[in-house]
């Protein structure tokens, strides 16, 4: 079956480093992969989505690669602050438009 | 701010009775997806209307049904409540034919005691 894995211990790093998040996927052909921050009781945002064709996406701080080959997808927060704690998401799209999520993993950026 | 609004924001029922959540889908946009999150998990899919036909649902009972109206602001109704219902409910609107972006609202916190 459909297997999205995103670590579910917390990811604790120090303010001005570059945290690194992975989504690992299993009997899945997305065309589309997104990732979404979401803080406590509030629905996610989105924040890049990246297609199948594409290796790379940036957007400010932001990165995300997306291997097909390793099934896997790594986010990227560079030079992080402690606003940027939160958990992000990462989400799966075969072409219907229906996204399937991860879990999400909790980011904790410490001053 | 996404521009999705939900109402209400919080709601306590008991089991077996009725529930009704509302969207109010960002403007522009098309489509509007349901998602229901437990503690702690990623937002489930529960389905989606397109232009106010039903365009896929999840894994999800009967019990579980929808609408989207003409203006694509949206109903989810969900009968005969359960305890395990208790979540946050997303909607979450998007443009099918300009991206797969999903906008969501602050979501609805249903407690079924």
């Amino acid at each position: 079956s459909q297997k999205i894995e995103q670590n579910s211990e917390a990811l604790n790093i120090q303010e001005g480093k570059t945290a690194t998040l992975t989504c690992n996927y299993t009997n899945y052909s997305p065309a589309y992969l997104q990732w979404y921050r979401q803080d406590p009781g509030r629905g996610p945002v989105f924040l890049l989505l990246i297609r199948e064709n594409e290796k790379e996406k940036r957007k400010e701080r932001l990165k995300v690669t997306f291997d097909t080959t390793l099934k896997q997808s790594l986010f990227h927060i560079t030079a992080s602050q402690p606003a940027d704690s939160a958990t992000y998401l990462c989400a799966l799209d075969g072409g219907s438009y229906i996204p399937t999520f991860g879990r999400g993993t909790s980011l904790i950026v410490h001053p | 701010e996404t521009g999705v609004t939900q109402s209400p924001t919080h709601l306590i029922k008991t089991r077996g009775q009725q529930v009704t959540l509302r969207c109010s889908s960002q403007s522009g946009h098309n489509t509007v997806s349901w998602y229901q999150q437990a503690l702690g998990q990623g937002p489930q899919f529960i389905f989606q209307y397109y232009r106010e036909e039903e365009n896929g649902r999840g894994n999800f009972p009967p019990r579980f049904s929808g609408l989207q109206f003409p203006n694509y602001s949206s109903e989810l109704n969900v009968n005969a409540l359960e305890l395990d219902d208790s979540a946050l409910y997303l909607c979450a609107s998007s443009h099918r034919d300009r991206g797969d972006e999903q906008y969501f609202g602050p979501g609805t916190r249903l407690t079924v005691t």
